[in-house]
C-alpha cells in the first residue's frame, strides 16, 4: 500500500514566525507532489505543487522536495492567523496519476 | 483552471436508501476521481472514472455499493447506494487541471440516520 506520512500536529506558531510542515512518501515512482490547505467545512485548496528536486518558492510559501529522501515539505514565512487550516500533502501515484493524500497537519498561528 | 459543480452540497438521508451525488466540469477532462473525507480525517480515493470505461476503483471500495458514471468528457456522478451511518462523510470530485494542479469540487456533506 503506497502511503503518504504526515505529523498530523497541531503545529502551533506565533504570528510572523516560519512554520514548517513535512511529508515522506513511500512511491519511489511518484513524479509530482502537492500541497492543499483545508479550512474546516470546505474542500481543499491547491497551495504549490512541485515536481524537480530543489525548492520552488511562491510568495510566502516554498515548497522543498527531495526524492532520494522521499521527503517533500512546506515552509511558510511570516506566518498569519489566517494560515491556520489543516495542510495536505498529496502524492501522485500510479498510471492514472491519481492522488494520494497523507493524514494533514493541522496549524495554529497565535497572535 | 478547471471549475467544477458539485451537487447537492449536503444531504441527510435514511439507511437503505442511496443518494447519486453530481459533478459538473466547465472543460472537458480526461480522468475525474471520487474521494471519500470522513470526519476529522483526511482524503480517500474511491475510485477514478475514464469516460468511456468502468471506474477503477481502491482497495477496500466496490462497484456495488459506489456506481459511478462518467457519460462524457464534463460529467460524473457517484452514487452512494444502501446506505449506513457509516457512510456519514463529505464526498469530494477532484479533477487532474494540468498546470494548475487538481482541483477539487465544494463538496456533498452526507448525514444517514
Amino acid at each position: 500500500q503506497k502511503e503518504v506520512e504526515q505529523n498530523s500536529g497541531p503545529l502551533s506558531v506565533p504570528e510572523g514566525a516560519i512554520a514548517s510542515l513535512n511529508c515522506t512518501y513511500s512511491d519511489r515512482g511518484s513524479q509530482s507532489f502537492f500541497w492543499y490547505r483545508q479550512y474546516s467545512g470546505k474542500s481543499p485548496e491547491l497551495i504549490m505543487f512541485i515536481y524537480s528536486n530543489g525548492d520552488k518558492e511562491d510568495g510566502r510559501f516554498t515548497a522543498q522536495l527531495n526524492k532520494a529522501s522521499q521527503y517533500v515539505s512546506l515552509l511558510i514565512r511570516d506566518s498569519q492567523p489566517s494560515d491556520s487550516a489543516t495542510y495536505l500533502c498529496a502524492v501522485s501515484s500510479g498510471g492514472y496519476n491519481k492522488l494520494i493524500f497523507g493524514a494533514g497537519t493541522r496549524l495554529a498561528v497565535h497572535p | 483552471s478547471a471549475v467544477i459543480s458539485q451537487k447537492p452540497s449536503r444531504d441527510i438521508c435514511q439507511r437503505g436508501t442511496s443518494l447519486t451525488i453530481q459533478c459538473q466540469v466547465d472543460s472537458q477532462v480526461t480522468m475525474m476521481f471520487w474521494y471519500r473525507q470522513q470526519p476529522g480525517q483526511s482524503l480517500t480515493l474511491i475510485a477514478t472514472a475514464n469516460q468511456g470505461s468502468e471506474a477503477t476503483y481502491e482497495s477496500g471500495f466496490v462497484i456495488d455499493k459506489f456506481p459511478i458514471s462518467r457519460p462524457n468528457l464534463t460529467f460524473s456522478t457517484l452514487t452512494v447506494s444502501n446506505m449506513s451511518p457509516e457512510d456519514s462523510s463529505i464526498y469530494l470530485c477532484s479533477v487532474d487541471g494540468g498546470f494548475y494542479g487538481y482541483t477539487f469540487g465544494s463538496g456533498t456533506r452526507l448525514t444517514v440516520v
